[in-house]
Order: structure tokens, then sequence, then C-alpha cells
């Protein structure tokens, strides 16, 4: 596609359970991340994956968040029994190469709504 | 540790009337710099980077940004606002192959 996508838009849950969040990037990207948006704050970084190499998880706030890049394509993101504090909208970008040098495109996001 | 702030949450202004947004940063080494903007129910998009080089950035949609470092400083600005640039506003800090922080983000809000 032209652009990053995200599925779901939307996702309800209740607390415990678990969900699963998609990331599309632009093909050929190598680099991607995964940022979380709670109400009125700014982006927080989870985690950024490069290529082939480990994958950097130093923002992810606990072990029930958890994600995986298949190669350079689909990446997924799962939180594990939801809290009340997992509501957000959570972003996924990528970039050609994994370096600040280069722009990050943006997905629409998707919403978590944990109930 | 690398941070940014941007002090105003909400600012109104005319439309046609010009426009600075603020944002500081925080960051041990030499900067890499970024204004992006977020529309309701869109993604992310970036309006312009600084990495070195001239500190007057130009941006899409006739943003423009100043590089100060002595007051660490990355002030966005646009001449005359438009209804469509009601938006939320992000500055981001970074540096060569860190990742990226951003700050709180200013809601634009324009009025007619």
């Amino acid at each position: 596609g032209a652009g990053v996508s995200q599925s779901p838009s939307n996702k309800v849950t209740e607390k415990g359970k678990d969900v699963e969040l998609r990331c599309d990037p632009i093909s050929g990207h190598t680099a991607l991340y995964w940022y979380r948006q709670r109400l009125g704050q700014g982006l927080e970084f989870l985690i950024y994956f490069q290529g082939n190499s480990a994958p950097d998880k130093s923002g992810l706030p606990s072990d029930r968040f958890s994600a995986e890049r298949t190669g350079e394509s689909v990446s997924t993101l799962t939180i594990q029994r939801t809290q009340q504090e997992d509501s957000a909208v959570y972003l996924c970008a990528s970039s050609l190469v994994p370096a600040s040098t280069d722009t990050q495109y943006f997905g629409p996001g998707t919403r978590l709504t944990v109930l | 540790a690398q941070s940014v702030t941007q002090p105003d949450i909400h600012i109104t202004v005319s439309e046609g009337a010009s426009l600075e947004l603020r944002c500081n940063y925080s960051y041990g080494a030499t900067p890499y710099l970024f204004w992006y903007v977020q529309s309701p129910g869109q993604g992310l998009q970036l309006l312009l980077k600084y990495f070195s080089g001239d500190t007057l950035v130009q941006g899409i949609k006739g943003f423009e940004a100043e590089f100060k470092r002595s007051q660490s400083s990355f002030n966005l600005r646009k001449p005359s606002v438009h209804w469509s640039d009601a938006a939320e506003y992000f500055c981001a800090v970074g540096g060569r192959y860190s990742t990226l922080t951003f700050g709180k983000g200013t809601m634009l809000l324009v009025s007619p």
C-alpha cells in the first residue's frame, strides 16, 4: 500500500483479556516503531525493530507487552491481561532506514479501550 | 536523558494571524529536531526537520522553524494561519541512531 496501515482501527476489550494489534509498514522500510499515545500525552516509545537486528524493547512498560516482526513486513503488538491504564491510541511508524535522520511515516493508529 | 517540553497545551489563533508554537529540548549531543502534525483521525505527518546547517528550516504547508542552540529551542512558525491548520502539533528530538522523544503536543485552534 501507499502508507502505513494498522488494524483494527478501534478495539474495545474487557480487563484481563489479551489483544493483538497489527501494523503493515510501507514496503521496503527496514525500521518499524510502536508508540503509545495516552489522552493528553505525547507519544511514548514502546519498541523499535531495525531490519534483522534484535529489537530495542527499552520502552515496553511491562512484561505484559510484547511485539514481533517477521522480516521487514508485518508487526504485531500483543498486550496480555489488559488493564484499564492500557487504554490509549497505539501508533505504528516505519522508516526506510533505522536512523533518526530518516522520516518516520505513521499509521492512523489503533484506539484501544479497556473496560 | 533526552526530553522535549511544549509549554502551551492549547493555543487559539485567528485565521490569517501569525503563529508561533514553542518547543524546548534537552539532549546531550547534537540534536535532530522534528515537528509533526496530527489532524483529527489522521496519523502524524512530518512538517519539517533539522539536522545541521541553516538554522531556519522550511517545511510543508508554509511552516518554518528556527533552531536556537543557545536557548535549546526549536519553535514552529507560520506567517498566516488557515482554518485547515487546526490540529495537534508535536515537537520531537533524537540523535543520529536513537529513537525519537516527543513532546506532549500543542493543540492549535483557529478562530474565524
